[in-house]
């Protein structure tokens, strides 16, 4: 059974760097050819794409936010995600997601943590 | 980066009725790498339809997809009670991944 959970600050200020954490149970980065992506959305409006990891370590970003974006497995074990964002902003401001993607037919992703909702201000 | 344009933003129907979602993309997707997700208030997203018409494990056949290139259909075909949500289309056919701005489904 494979599930996602993200973890980390609910409250950031402007400027600071976030650090997000997705633990993954029922599978592993370290044991199958997957992928893990990170989504936001922000209050009322669309998702949005920010990063992607995948299990031999490839890794991809969203261009307009390439800058501040990193995403990481925590150990050998691969069973933790890290995104970090640096320099938050208001706009900032959002629910995160990640998510698992089978890559049996391209980067969609089929199973989602339940999302944290991130809120940048002083 | 291609840009997913979803139509109506907000269609009206009634349980029972057939609904028709369009999602309209700047450029030809590629390999037809195109999802549907449906999304309930504070919940994630659920994956409804990946590669334009292969539909999900668990998804009811009431649920289906079609299209090619830059032209895609999200069809219900008799809606349930429990359908009245937003859906919103993602091209993962060339990075960025993009979504569309979402086609809120309500009760008529």
């Amino acid at each position: 059974q494979i599930t996602l959970k993200e973890s980390g600050p609910t409250l950031v200020k402007p400027t600071q760097t976030l650090t997000l954490t997705c633990t993954l149970s029922g599978f592993s980065l370290s044991t199958s050819a997957v992928g893990v992506g990170w989504i936001r959305q922000p209050p009322g409006k669309a998702l949005e794409w920010l990063a992607f990891i995948y299990w031999n370590d490839d890794k991809r970003y969203s261009p307009s936010l390439k800058s501040r974006l990193t995403i990481t497995t925590k150990d050998a074990s691969k069973n933790q995600v890290v995104l970090k964002m640096t320099n938050m902003d208001p706009v900032d401001t959002a629910t995160y997601f990640c998510a698992h993607s089978p890559l049996t037919f391209g980067d969609y992703w089929d199973f989602w943590g339940q999302g944290i909702l991130v809120t940048v201000s002083t | 980066e291609i840009v997913l344009t979803q139509s109506p933003g907000t269609l009206s129907l009634s349980p029972g009725e057939r609904a028709t979602l369009s999602c309209r993309a700047s450029q030809s997707v590629s390999s037809s790498y195109l999802a549907w997700y449906q999304q309930k208030p504070g919940q994630a997203p659920r994956l409804l339809i990946y590669g334009a018409s292969s539909r999900a494990t668990g998804i009811p056949e009431r649920f289906s997809g079609s299209g090619s290139g830059t032209d895609f259909t999200l069809t219900i075909s008799r809606l349930e009670p429990e359908d009245f949500e937003v859906y919103y289309c993602q091209q993962y056919g060339s990075s960025p991944y993009t979504f569309g701005q979402g086609t809120n489904l309500e009760i008529k």
